[in-house]
């Protein structure tokens, strides 16, 4: 299995509801990543696990709750989202940390708050 | 910190065209280059790397080679086909030992028959 799976593909939500974004991988790969994506734009990052703790949060809003539950999971919890946090949300593993072999993306998930 | 520069475009080509994509970094070390393909409403994905100075990495027809001298990694084809329409990404991961994936701005091409 070479590949990251993400769940739902779309997901339509309003600013009160809460709702969780769903990544799955069975490479072996010790570490995971939550990016955003705006349109026409380059991915930005949101989170780093490494060893299912987290490493890197790059000063994302609290209304984002990453958990990695183990070391093929990875979910990115949503409540008391905004417009302008619509966007694609994209998953991704790599082997571990400050290995340099790139990384292997999930398809996204497209988020839409209304 | 780290940075990308790539071509942005759009660019529209025709089929069986030659393609370059320029891309120029800055890094402190020897990052290892990347570029990812994003087709329409998908995710990314791998095109090609190189890890070290004069590497050439390629795949389904796609060439970059690693040059330190010129902090380039430039993307060729040197034949596209319409199925190559997608977002073009140029990207560095540091030698830092928290690894992050810095990406250029992307490009878009458009192969029409």
């Amino acid at each position: 299995d070479t590949e990251v799976t993400q769940t739902p593909k779309h997901l339509v939500m309003g600013m009160t509801n809460k709702k969780s974004l769903k990544c799955e991988q069975h490479m072996g790969h010790r570490a995971m990543y939550w990016y955003k994506q705006k349109a026409k734009k380059p991915p930005e990052l949101m989170f780093v696990y490494s060893y299912e703790k987290l490493s890197i949060n790059e000063s994302v809003p609290s209304r984002f709750s990453p958990e990695c539950p183990n070391s093929s999971l990875l979910n990115l919890h949503l409540h008391a989202l905004q417009p302008e946090d619509s966007a694609l949300y994209l998953c991704a593993s790599s082997q571990a940390l400050g290995q340099g072999d790139g990384y292997t993306f999930g398809s996204g998930t497209r988020l839409t708050v209304v | 910190g780290d940075s990308v520069t790539q071509m942005e475009g759009p660019v529209t080509l025709s089929e069986e065209a030659f393609l370059t994509i320029n891309c120029t970094y800055t890094a402190t070390g020897y990052p290892s280059l990347f570029w990812y393909v994003q087709y329409p409403g998908e995710g990314l994905q791998l095109l090609l790397k190189a890890t070290k100075a004069d590497d050439k990495g390629s795949n389904k027809g796609f060439e970059a080679t690693y040059r330190k001298e010129t902090t380039s990694f430039h993307l060729e084809k040197g034949s596209v086909q319409v199925s190559d329409s997608a977002v073009y990404f140029c990207a560095l991961s540091g030698i830092a030992k928290v690894e992050k994936l810095v990406f250029g701005k992307g490009m878009k091409l458009t192969v029409n028959p």
